[in-house]
């Protein structure tokens, strides 16, 4: 079966930084994603990756290793309105998304 | 319009009742689906519709139809609506089926909150 692992929650302090890790079993892979989805909030898209790497956009950065089946989203200089719950996501084979349950992200003072 | 619009924004059904949830985009984008999500769960896709004219069954199809007579609605609807029905419905739309949408991702609608009781 296809499955998406990623921690229930995270508690991180403001100002400092935040790795959350996505790990992935899917039959076949064309790219995975991360979105930020704020409570009673619709999802927001964050980032993509298709290629083995570090992809980074301002504070976020995402990065990728297809052999290891594994995703993680680095959160820099986190603020207040960072607190939100954050989704993993992988298009498999058939180009459907998969989604991970989230994580979400406490930040305290 | 801007993006995606659902409505409605929330309802409480009674168990055995008819309902559609809407969904309109004004982006034309050929793509559209509609997920449901769950405390705890991943969003799980519901129906889809990779271009006007064509639907497709998804995770969890089983009580719900749709119907994509044109690029820019996409109702779903629930024919007799039972208490596990109960979640947060959200509609989305790329623009493109694969690649979901080129790495631009998904783009959401602000949702529906239903009931079932």
């Amino acid at each position: 079966g296809q499955n998406i692992d990623q921690p229930t929650e995270m508690t991180a302090t403001e100002g400092a930084i935040v790795q959350i890790n996505c790990t992935y079993q899917t039959s076949g892979f064309n790219g995975l994603f991360w979105y930020q989805q704020h409570a009673g909030e619709a999802p927001t898209f964050l980032s993509y990756n298709v290629l083995d790497g570090l992809e980074e956009k301002g504070r976020f950065s995402s990065f990728l290793s297809r052999s290891k089946g594994y995703s993680y989203l680095l959160l820099k200089e986190l603020q207040m309105k960072d607190s939100a719950s954050y989704l993993c996501a992988v298009l498999d084979s058939n180009y459907q998304l998969i989604w991970g349950a989230g994580t979400k992200l406490i930040i305290k003072p | 319009i801007a993006g995606i619009t659902q409505a409605p924004t929330s309802q409480i059904l009674a168990a055995g009742r008819r309902m559609t949830l809407r969904c309109t985009q004004d982006m034309r984008h050929n793509a559209m689906y509609w997920y449901r999500q769950d405390l705890g769960l991943g969003l799980r896709l519901i129906h889809y519709s990779n271009t006007a004219g064509t639907t497709g069954k998804g995770e969890v199809p089983d009580g719900y139809s749709v119907s994509r007579a044109n690029t820019d609605d996409f109702p779903l609807t629930l024919a007799s609506a039972v208490p596990s029905q109960t979640s947060v419905y959200f509609c989305a739309s790329s623009d493109s089926p694969d690649r979901a949408g080129g790495g631009h991702g998904y783009t959401f609608g602000s949702g529906t909150r239903l009931t079932v009781v």
